[in-house]
């Protein structure tokens, strides 16, 4: 069965500062896909990335960048240089190529606070 | 294009009592589902459908129906409310079924059960 694990329930840091989020998953299927999910206050789920098994390649857009490490079963997300608006709850997610429910199984989410 | 749309963004129930949370969508997306968030859960599957005519059980399924009568519109419905239903909803679709397919999600509904 598919399992994703945020370690850190809720984590705070000073503007500017540079924060790791943390996913680990587990899945038996070979051909699998990894999602980062942006939840602001407002309480809409946003889009961040969609990664594929295949592709161990790091990825950056702007200030935000993602570690897939398939030998640690990790996904990280890093935000560099924080700012206040980054404050949100984020959620990882992992779904399975051979799941017929296509679903997302989601992590429990990291609440980050962006302290100005 | 609205995007996904679901209505109402607040319910108060009493137990007992039945409701449709509805779900629409206008990007001719196949795939539709429906997820619950509970505080420390993350989201959870109720529901899904892979197209028209085609629904199936997600993972937490007991006290819900869904049908999928058209493209665009993919109801929940809650049959005799219970307190442990309260929960923030979110419907959400996808182009084609597909584990690699971008979800687009709704606002979500936010429902309390008394």
């Amino acid at each position: 069965a598919q399992k994703v694990t945020q370690a850190q329930t809720e984590i705070s840091v000073v503007e500017k500062e540079d924060v790791t989020l943390d996913c680990v998953y587990e899945t038996r299927d070979t051909t699998y896909y990894l999602f980062w999910y942006k939840q602001p206050p407002s309480g809409e789920l946003v889009f961040l990335i969609r990664r594929n098994s295949f592709d161990e390649q790091n990825e950056i857009s702007g200030r935000y960048s993602w570690n897939f490490q398939k030998s640690t079963s990790s996904f990280n997300f890093t935000i560099t240089a924080s700012q206040v608006v980054d404050s949100a709850v984020y959620f990882c997610a992992l779904s399975e190529a051979g799941a017929g429910s296509y679903q997302l199984t989601f992590g429990k989410g990291t609440k980050l606070s962006v302290i100005p | 294009n609205a995007g996904v749309t679901q209505t109402p963004k607040f319910q108060v129930l009493k137990t007992g009592q039945s409701m449709t949370l509805q779900c629409a969508q206008d990007m001719n997306h196949e795939y539709m589902s429906w997820y619950r968030q509970d505080p420390g859960m993350g989201l959870r599957l109720i529901h899904y459908s892979v197209g028209a005519g085609i629904t199936d059980q997600g993972e937490v399924p007991n006290g819900y129906n869904v049908s999928r009568s058209t493209t665009e519109d993919f109801p929940l419905r809650l049959l005799s409310a219970a307190p442990s239903q309260t929960s923030v909803y979110f419907c959400a679709s996808s182009y084609v079924a597909g584990g690699d397919n971008e979800q687009f999600f709704g606002p979500g509904t936010r429902l309390t059960v008394l």
